[in-house]
């Protein structure tokens, strides 16, 4: 089975915080990404990697960075937590090949910016 | 650009009921992939089904069914019979086949709260 593992399901941050959210996917897959998810706006895509130390910017990236230096590993980096922030965020991976490969999601890790 | 709409952030059903759930979508390819993911109260997002444009054809999987109608671009979700195991969060995604990077674009979701 596909494993895609995030590391932190739940965080409290302060604002103006750093932080990190780490995931790990087992399968080999080049693609990973991350989502936000917020009610009644579904997922919106922050960031899409394709092979490690690639990066590109999905519709909402203002406010994060990420982090590919190994295959299996990408992070979100939130380099000042501000409270427009709180969301729950997805991780998720898939194998590259044409458009249309299932993607393979984590449990999601809930971030609350006080 | 695409979208994604479902109409209905939430339905609620006792059990055995069935339920629809609808989507409706936009884009401007011609070709593409439609898809329906399932998050459960654990929050892990489950891959359901994936239809390609080219297939009109309706399927069934157990108790749940899909209605993909190309010319009012929707691609709906039917669970027959629900149960209380049938309560999540539902999500329609569309992403266009010649589009680089795999992206989906999700709608909303709708939440389904099947009662005993």
């Amino acid at each position: 089975d596909v494993k895609v593992t995030q590391s932190s399901r739940y965080l409290v941050k302060r604002t103006g915080e750093k932080v990190f959210l780490e995931c790990v996917q087992d399968m080999d897959h080049e693609n990973m990404f991350w989502y936000r998810q917020d009610p009644g706006l579904g997922l919106r895509l922050i960031y899409f990697s394709y092979d490690v130390k690639m990066k590109e910017k999905g519709d909402i990236p203002e406010g994060y960075s990420v982090s590919r230096e190994k295959k299996e590993r990408f992070s979100l980096i939130l380099e000042s937590a501000s409270t427009n922030q709180t969301s729950m965020y997805l991780c998720a991976s898939s194998l590259r090949g044409p458009s249309g490969n299932t993607i393979y999601f984590g449990e999601g890790s809930w971030l609350t910016v006080v | 650009a695409q979208k994604v709409t479902q109409a209905q952030t939430e339905i609620s059903v006792v059990e055995k009921e069935d339920v629809t759930l609808d989507c409706v979508y936009e884009t401007r390819d011609t070709t593409y992939y439609l898809f329906w993911y399932k998050q459960p109260p654990s929050g892990e997002l489950v891959f359901l089904i994936r239809r390609n444009s080219f297939d009109e054809q309706n399927e069934i999987s157990g108790r749940y069914s899909w209605n993909f109608q190309k010319s009012t671009s929707s691609f709906n979700f039917t669970i027959t019979a629900s149960q209380v195991v049938d309560s999540a969060v539902y999500f329609c995604a569309l992403v266009p086949i010649k589009a680089a990077g795999n992206k989906l674009t999700f709608g909303g979701g709708t939440r389904v709260l099947v009662k005993p």
